[in-house]
């Protein structure tokens, strides 16, 4: 069973509002990740990380910021959020399988 | 670069009715493939994988077939249920396991 949490699972908020999403996971894995998933369902690559101190950008251009400063915590930042930016976000990690482990995701309404 | 193709919903089948979610995949080597499951207000499960070729991955009642020759890995159930209603997305990884690659999902919706 994976364990990959995310915080908070929902969050609605004003235009402007700093805020962090929050994933962990207690796997030891390298590799994370944060898609964001449009109402179409698609999932799009946003940031991904495969160690400490390593942070990428995804396919998808983002305005979020993530940082990787311990292997399990891999934080996902807006510096003001807009209304654009409302979407579910979901985090995962890969082992050494291949396999990739999702968290519940975080449902972001920005008013 | 790698792509994975799956057939566009939405499905929507009676309860017992057969399943099939086309999948199709281009890759540059030998990928692994997957099959995630996504219930609704929840994150990607994992359903089945295979990792080489004319493996079959099952889960559930779910079942796969890692095809090359027509790079393909088609889902499928022989009686779905209402609780099987859900997205489905297929994926692919390369050996060196770095990424996923997603295809944009199938909703299936299953009625009593």
């Amino acid at each position: 069973e994976a364990d990959i949490y995310q915080t908070p699972r929902y969050l609605v908020i004003g235009t402007g509002k700093k805020i962090t999403l929050e994933c962990s996971q207690t796997m030891g894995h390298d590799k994370m990740y944060w898609y964001q998933q449009d109402p179409g369902m698609e999932l799009h690559l946003i940031h991904y990380s495969y160690g400490v101190n390593s942070t990428e950008k995804g396919d998808l251009s983002s305005e979020s910021t993530v940082s990787r400063i311990r292997t399990e915590h891999f934080p996902l930042t807006l510096e003001s959020a807009r209304p654009s930016h409302t979407s579910q976000y979901l985090c995962a990690s890969i082992g050494g399988s291949g396999t990739q482990y999702f968290g519940p995701g975080t449902r972001l309404t920005v008013l | 670069g790698n792509s994975v193709t799956q057939m566009e919903g939405p499905v929507t089948l009676s309860e017992e009715a057969f399943l099939t979610i086309n999948c199709t995949y281009t890759a540059t080597g030998y990928p692994s493939l997957f099959w995630y499951v996504q219930y609704p207000g929840e994150g990607l499960q994992l359903l089945l994988k295979a990792t080489k070729a004319d493996d079959k991955g099952s889960n559930k009642g779910f079942e796969a077939t890692y095809r090359k020759e027509t790079t393909s890995f088609h889902l499928e159930k022989g009686s779905v249920q209402v609780s099987d209603s859900a997205v489905y997305f297929c994926a692919l990884s390369e050996r060196s396991a770095r990424q996923l690659t997603f295809g944009s999902g199938t909703q299936l919706t299953v009625l009593p």
